[in-house]
C-alpha cells in the first residue's frame, strides 16, 4: 500500500517570500502525484498532477512541482506566494496502473501568508 | 489527530442494486463534508458538499437523484449510489471538516466502488 508524507504542518511566510513544501511518497510502482489546496471554507481543488512526462510540473497560479523518483519526492514550489495563496496544501498519489485506484493524501500543510 | 473512516473500502455490486458508503468523523464534530469522485487517471472531481442538517448541494452535472447524501449527525455523512451501473464504478473519498478547528479538512481512506 501506497503512503505518502508532507514534513511541514504548518508554514507561516511573508509575502513574496519563496515556498516550498515537501512530499514523499512510498510504493513500490509507478504512481500518479498530485497536490491539491483547500482555500478556507472551500473544497478541494487540484493545484497540478505528475502522470507522466517531464518532471517538472507547472500547475495554476504560479506554482510547480518537481518529481524526483530517485528520492521518492514531489516538492511544491512557487518563487512568490501571495496573502491569498494561505490556504491548506496536500500531497497525494496513486498508482498509476490499472483501473481505479486509491489516491492516498498526506496529512496536509497549513500555509499562512502574512501580508 | 483528526481521523476520518470510510467504509466499505472495496464493494463489488450488481448492475442495479444500490450502494452505501459510510463517512464517520471519530474523534472530532464535522460540520461540513465533502464527496468526491475519481475517474481512471484523473484527479478528484467534487460531487457534493454537505452540512450536518440540511440538503447536500450538489455540483453541476451530478445526479442528486443517484447520488444520495446524508448529513444527519455532526459525525456521519453516507452517500447511496441508487440504481448503481457500471458506469458509476470508480473510487470515491470523503472529506470532513472539523468546526473547532477552521480550515482543517481530514480525508477518508476512500471506497473503490465496482459494478458489474
Amino acid at each position: 500500500a501506497q503512503s505518502v508524507s508532507q514534513h511541514n504542518h504548518h508554514v507561516i511566510l511573508s509575502e513574496a517570500a519563496s515556498l516550498e513544501l515537501g512530499c514523499n511518497y512510498s510504493y513500490g510502482g509507478t504512481v500518479n502525484l498530485f497536490w491539491y489546496v483547500q482555500y478556507p471554507g472551500q473544497h478541494l481543488q487540484l493545484l497540478l498532477k505528475y502522470f507522466s512526462g517531464d518532471p517538472l510540473v507547472k500547475g495554476i497560479k504560479g506554482f510547480e512541482a518537481e518529481f524526483i523518483k530517485s528520492k521518492f519526492s514531489f516538492n511544491l514550489r512557487k518563487p512568490s506566494v501571495q496573502w491569498s495563496d494561505t490556504a491548506e496544501y496536500f500531497c497525494a498519489v496513486s498508482p498509476s496502473s490499472g483501473g481505479y485506484q486509491k489516491v492516498t493524501f498526506g496529512t496536509g500543510t497549513k500555509l499562512q501568508v502574512i501580508p | 489527530g483528526a481521523v476520518v473512516s470510510q467504509h466499505p473500502s472495496w464493494v463489488i455490486c450488481k448492475s442495479g442494486t444500490s450502494v452505501k458508503i459510510e463517512c464517520r468523523s471519530l474523534d472530532f464534530q464535522a460540520t461540513t463534508m465533502f464527496w468526491y469522485r475519481q475517474f481512471p487517471k484523473q484527479s478528484l472531481m467534487l460531487m457534493a458538499t454537505s452540512n450536518e442538517g440540511s440538503k447536500a448541494t450538489y455540483e453541476q452535472g451530478v445526479e442528486k437523484d443517484k447520488f444520495l447524501i446524508n448529513h444527519a449527525s455532526l459525525t456521519l455523512s453516507t452517500l447511496t449510489v441508487t440504481s448503481a451501473h457500471p458506469e458509476d464504478s470508480s473510487f470515491y473519498i470523503c472529506s470532513a471538516r472539523e468546526a473547532a478547528r477552521p480550515g482543517g479538512y481530514t480525508f477518508g481512506s476512500g471506497t473503490r466502488l465496482t459494478v458489474v
